[in-house]
């Protein structure tokens, strides 16, 4: 089993629709999770990160944390094709201040 | 402050070469990061520093993979004797500023991009 998962997609998606990212993960001592930003022939940009369960917003992005169901999600609202880019899940190693990365999700939004 | 700089930015070596890939990270971060990433996968993390110590290295690098940050600033990453399956864009990342020095936060470079033929 990956230490973290991500359906590598592509998402499509439509203009302006909401599109919904998932990431699970399997250390159960991991304490912070991120989202990175990833456009083709770029390095990776941070967007979002959660340390608490529940949810975070900042603009557009929502970022979701389920430490009991290993799970972290991020929201993108009113999707707009600038957002079309492959997305990051990054979680913390136990007692570690490593990231341990996902494969990422190719996210595509339709003009 | 200019973020973090890689260099060079390609590299095109030769099976059985030796290369250095230099990182100078945010100036005031204590951590330095190298990652290895291939297209279609996330970024592998390779190695850790904490100012000039080396604290964490993957059990899948490979002895022909040394890193060192002689005095806590920049790093350097070696690769000897190349092989085709080390083509790969190095990343390099920093986080943990002074003033709040447990921030887990990285930023990356733009990478390395190495080509081994």
């Amino acid at each position: 089993q990956k230490e973290v998962e991500q359906n590598s997609g592509p998402l499509s998606v439509p203009e302006g629709a909401i599109a919904s990212l998932n990431c699970t993960y399997s250390d159960r001592g991991s304490q912070s999770f991120f989202w990175y930003r990833q456009y083709s022939g770029k390095s990776p940009e941070l967007i979002m990160f959660i340390y608490s369960n529940g949810d975070k917003e900042d603009g557009r992005f929502t970022a979701q944390l389920n430490k009991a169901s290993q799970y972290v999600s991020l929201l993108i609202r009113d999707s707009q094709p600038s957002d079309s880019a492959t997305y990051l899940c990054a979680v913390n190693g136990a007692s570690s201040y490593k990231l341990i990365f996902g494969s990422g999700t190719r996210l595509l939004v339709r003009p | 402050d200019t973020g973090v700089s890689q260099n060079p930015r390609h590299k095109i070596t030769k099976r059985g070469q030796n290369v250095t890939f230099r990182c100078d990270p945010i100036s005031e971060h204590n951590r330095l990061y190298w990652y290895r990433q291939t297209l279609g996968q996330g970024p592998e993390f390779l190695t850790y520093f904490q100012n000039e110590a080396q604290l964490e290295k993957s059990r899948l690098l490979s002895d022909r993979f040394s890193a060192e940050r002689p005095k806590g600033s920049f790093s350097t990453l070696e690769i000897q004797r190349t092989e085709q399956g080390d083509s790969a864009m190095y990343l390099c990342a920093s986080s943990g500023p002074r003033q709040e020095p447990t921030n887990e936060k990285l930023f990356f470079g733009s990478g390395t991009q190495l080509s081994v033929l």
